[in-house]
C-alpha cells in the first residue's frame, strides 16, 4: 500500500484564522515532508520531519508550525496567513536512508 | 545555475509517438533520479525510480541515467492522449550524509498528446 492520505482536501480560511492540515501513512515510512506548490511550479520544500523529529525547516515564516504527533501523523499548523499563502499543500514520506518518495493527494488552500 | 533543469517545453507529439524528456542535473554525488507525473490540479505521481547507470524499462516507460554526464531522460512510448501532464524530474540531492534526502525538482516540462 504506497498511500499518504490528507484532509481536508479543500480549506478556505480568512487571515485571522487558525487551521491545521493534516497527514497520515501506514507504510512504515520514517521520513515525512510538506511541501508547497503554487500553480505551474514544481513543489516547494518547506520541513522534513526523520524519525518524528523537524531535520529541515526551509527558513519557512513562523505563521507555519509543523506538527509529527507520531511515525504515520503529520500535522501543519496555519495561523495569520496572508492571500498568497494560498496553494497546494502537499505532503509526502518515504522510507529513511533512500528511495521513493509518495505524495499525498494535498490540499488547495485558499487564504481570503 | 539551476540545479535540476529539464527541456523547456511544452512539448506536444502526436498519438502513438515516442515522447522524449530530458533533465540535467549539478550535483555529481547526486544517487536516486525520480520522474513523476502530475496532472493539472492533483498531486504528483511516482511514474519512475532510476539508481544506476543504463536503462530501465515500465510497460510504456523507460528512464535512462548516464551520471557521467549528469543526464536523465524518461521515454514513453505509444503516446497516449492521457499521458498529457506535466512531467517533473526530481534528483534526491546529497543532504550530507542524513537519513532523510531531500529531492530537487525541475521545472517541470508540459506534455500534451494530441489524437
Amino acid at each position: 500500500d504506497t498511500e499518504v492520505t490528507q484532509t481536508p482536501k479543500h480549506l478556505v480560511m480568512g487571515m485571522t484564522n487558525k487551521k491545521s492540515l493534516k497527514c497520515e501513512q501506514h507504510m512504515g515510512h520514517r521520513a515525512m515532508y510538506w511541501y508547497k506548490q503554487k500553480a505551474k511550479k514544481p513543489p516547494e520544500l518547506m520541513f522534513v520531519y526523520s524519525y518524528e523529529k523537524l531535520s529541515i525547516n526551509e527558513s519557512v515564516p513562523s505563521r507555519f508550525s509543523p506538527e509529527c504527533p507520531n511515525s504515520s501523523l503529520l500535522n501543519l499548523h496555519l495561523h495569520a496567513l496572508q492571500p498568497e499563502d494560498s496553494a497546494l499543500y502537499l505532503c509526502a514520506s518515504r522510507q529513511p536512508g533512500g528511495g521513493e518518495q509518495f505524495f499525498g493527494p494535498g490540499t488547495r488552500l485558499t487564504v481570503l | 545555475q539551476k540545479e535540476v533543469e529539464q527541456n523547456s517545453g511544452p512539448l506536444s507529439v502526436p498519438e502513438g509517438a515516442i515522447a522524449s524528456l530530458n533533465c540535467t542535473y549539478s550535483d555529481r554525488g547526486s544517487q536516486s533520479f525520480f520522474w513523476y507525473r502530475q496532472y493539472s490540479g492533483k498531486s504528483p505521481e511516482l511514474i519512475m525510480s532510476i539508481y544506476s547507470n543504463g536503462d530501465k524499462e515500465d510497460g510504456r516507460f523507460t528512464a535512462q541515467l548516464n551520471k557521467a554526464s549528469q543526464y536523465v531522460s524518461l521515454l514513453i512510448r505509444d503516446s497516449q492522449p492521457s499521458d498529457s501532464a506535466t512531467y517533473l524530474c526530481a534528483v534526491n540531492m546529497n543532504a550530507g550524509g542524513t537519513s532523510y534526502g531531500k529531492l530537487t525538482f525541475g521545472q517541470g516540462t508540459i506534455l500534451t498528446v494530441h489524437p
